[in-house]
């Protein structure tokens, strides 16, 4: 079945390091790619998308390029603040046949910045 | 972005009663909402989806007797957890979206059943 497998964490960095978070996907046809992102004791908001192959995601200073030969959507940022502290959450969906996009989740990986 | 409110944000309540937890769509009209459930740590599992007007898909291994999902209008889904018990304990978190849109999430509600 489909699935989204994600690096495991926690990732803790220094104040303006470099941050990867990888993500690879399994499905059968072409999904869209998503990142959310969830603050302590908060819901999840979108970071980023990318809906085909090719196609990068911009969103805060984070990136991710949908890459369908790898079937990966590695998660970037040239340089981490402490706000970015969070957990991320890399995910697919499809359309269905009601036109709604069902979310596959990976697991998360929590990130930790310290200054 | 659109807004997606949940309400309440905390609910304490005693083993036997019930629940119910509020999600609404504030700037736009949501044709189907989600619900998931979040344990510690751990990522999020769809329980269920809801069409409105329309009785909600259960995913496999959720009680659909347990957790009442009603979708009354395109703005308001409400699920009802009954006679909740302490492993009911979660955070809940609803989705709201329209055809070919992006899911929009809720703040999410703790819930905590003694």
């Amino acid at each position: 079945g489909d699935s989204v497998t994600q690096m495991e964490g926690p990732v803790t960095l220094s104040e303006e390091a470099f941050l990867t978070i990888n993500c690879t996907y399994t499905a059968t046809g072409y999904p869209s790619l998503f990142w959310y992102v969830q603050y302590p004791g908060e819901g999840l908001q979108l970071l980023l998308k990318a809906t085909k192959a090719d196609d990068k995601g911009s969103n805060k200073g984070f990136e991710a390029t949908y890459r369908k030969e790898t079937t990966s959507f590695h998660l970037e940022k040239g340089s981490v603040q402490v706000s970015d502290s969070a957990v991320y959450f890399c995910a697919l969906s499809f359309l269905n046949y009601g036109g709604y996009n069902k979310l596959i989740f990976g697991a998360g990986t929590r990130l930790a910045v310290h200054p | 972005g659109a807004v997606v409110s949940q309400h309440p944000s905390r609910v304490i309540c005693k083993s036997g009663t019930s629940v119910k937890i509020e999600c609404r769509s504030l700037d736009f009209q949501a044709t189907t909402m989600f619900w998931y459930r979040q344990f510690p740590k751990q990522s999020l599992m769809l329980m269920a989806t809801s069409n409105e007007g329309s009785k909600a898909t259960y995913e496999q291994g959720v009680e659909k007797d347990k957790f009442l999902i009603n979708h009354a209008s395109l703005t308001l889904s409400t699920l009802t957890v009954t006679s909740a018990h302490p492993e009911d304990s979660s955070f809940y978190i609803c989705s709201a979206t329209r055809p070919k849109e992006t899911q929009y999430f809720g703040p999410g509600t703790r819930l905590l059943v003694l």
